[in-house]
């Protein structure tokens, strides 16, 4: 049973677009939705990171936007870079101690210049 | 400022051979978690350890496991590999359940 549920699989945006992740979840008491960021040959790395009693959170140029109602969430890159071509996964977790972080399955992004 | 380091990077193995993957954190931190990672399937979890001495079963625990030597040192035992455990194997840890990970570089095994 799959948890969180990623779309799309593989993304291809020009150069200064807006690439949109989005992520849907099942269990309501998930309270910590990352997204990591994974360049080829290493390790994800933590990007972004929201709790439920927000609905958006702004990085620079990465947006998470949260719909509680909905139970779902995404990622929005504004003004996408060839430097942003990576694999990201969301992810979502109860945050308490004895607990792990599930993932998506993750979307290859190629960001065309 | 190493973070989490895995040993080895690359591994060949041959069907039934056992082998044990590394992983140790600098970072004081009390949750380690082992992940694999397969083309399509995203990162899914195989054991984690909330806190020294503890460990328990994640996605996909079969036909491995592990020991929480000491708070920085968690190790993945393979005891007789198989194919289908051709993969990416990433560590990770965190100061407390599935907040902040830092994961390692990662360990490529390749079962024939």
């Amino acid at each position: 049973q799959q948890q969180v549920k990623q779309s799309p699989q593989s993304l291809i945006v020009q150069k200064g677009g807006i690439s949109i992740i989005n992520c849907a979840y099942e269990n309501t008491a998930f309270d910590y939705f990352p997204w990591y960021q994974q360049f080829p040959g290493k390790g994800p790395a933590l990007l972004i990171a929201i709790r439920p009693d927000v609905s958006e959170k702004k990085e620079g140029r990465f947006t998470i936007s949260f719909n509680k109602s909905a139970k779902q969430f995404s990622l929005h890159i504004m003004d996408s870079q060839p430097g942003d071509s990576a694999t990201y996964f969301c992810a979502a977790s109860i945050g308490q101690a004895g607990t792990a972080l599930i993932f998506g399955k993750g979307t290859t992004l190629s960001v065309s210049s | 400022n190493a973070g989490v380091t895995q040993t080895p990077k690359f591994q060949v193995l041959k069907t039934g051979q056992s082998m044990t993957l590394q992983c140790a954190q600098d970072m004081n931190h009390n949750s380690m978690y082992w992940y694999r990672q397969d083309p399509g399937m995203g990162l899914r979890l195989i054991y984690y350890s909330a806190s020294e001495g503890t460990t328990d079963k994640g996605e996909v625990p079969n036909g491995y496991n592990v020991s929480r030597l000491n708070k920085r040192e968690f190790s993945l035992r393979l005891e007789s590999a198989a194919p289908s455990q051709t993969s990416v194997y990433f560590c990770a840890s965190s100061e407390r359940g599935g907040l902040g990970y830092t994961f390692g570089s990662g360990t490529r095994l390749t079962v024939v």
